[in-house]
């Protein structure tokens, strides 16, 4: 499937660093979502947007900080974080708010 | 906020045979309710949904049931096959930025 894509699909960083997650979406939708999957909380949703403008984020702490430049791509950015933020981030759209998403393949995230 | 609770955490069937997944959730207002499979090292796929004016939805071995007033919807899978074994998980949410998710159920199916 290459509906979305995430990229990278792997990425290893220190407390200290500044990174991005990117996600692109083919598929003309106008709804983007960043989850959070780890075994502590299996599947987590963390920012919504629609039609490029953010509509809730749910408690999540400032070290991560998410922009849509466009209704095709979504990014993550990352800075400072902590060892137990290492997850999988998946990235979802959706036709509008409400409709079925999909999701994409996921960045591994690990934090030394 | 809305907290969802599912059960059980692992369930083992033989193939052929039914399975059954429950989630219950708190809030009275949660009006959306969809089911997602997840197989191992693939991303999550929503199977099947089912909103609040609904009381039950199939689709082909895929059914899901909603009480209300208990608070708590169920997954239903028959004769089910050995590439029904996945991870699967629940959600309920008002607005599509509230949306909770179960702990998940692994599901094995042996042949």
């Amino acid at each position: 499937e290459t509906g979305v894509t995430q990229t990278p699909r792997h990425l290893v960083m220190g407390m200290t660093n500044k990174k991005s997650l990117k996600c692109e979406q083919h598929l003309g939708h106008n709804a983007m979502y960043w989850y959070k999957q780890s075994a502590k909380k299996p599947l987590e949703l963390m920012f919504v947007y629609s039609l490029e403008e953010r509509v809730e984020n749910n408690s999540v702490p400032s070290r991560f900080s998410p922009e849509c430049p466009n209704s095709s791509h979504l990014f993550l950015h990352l800075h400072t974080l902590q060892p137990e933020d290492s997850a999988l981030y998946l990235c979802a759209s959706s036709q509008v708010l409400g409709d079925e998403q999909y999701f994409g393949p996921g960045t591994r995230l690990t934090v030394t | 906020g809305e907290n969802v609770e599912q059960h059980p955490s692992t369930l083992s069937v033989q193939e052929g045979d039914s399975a059954v997944i429950k989630c219950t959730y708190s809030d009275s207002a949660s009006n959306y309710f969809p089911w997602y499979k997840q197989e191992l090292g693939k991303r999550p796929q929503l199977i099947i949904d089912i909103r609040s004016n609904v009381g039950e939805k199939k689709d082909q071995r895929i059914a899901v049931t909603l009480n209300k007033t208990a608070k708590h919807f169920s997954l239903h899978i028959t004769e089910t096959q050995p590439e029904d074994s996945a991870v699967y998980f629940c959600a309920a949410s008002i607005q599509w930025y509230d949306m909770r998710f179960g702990a998940g159920t692994r599901l094995t199916v042996k042949p």
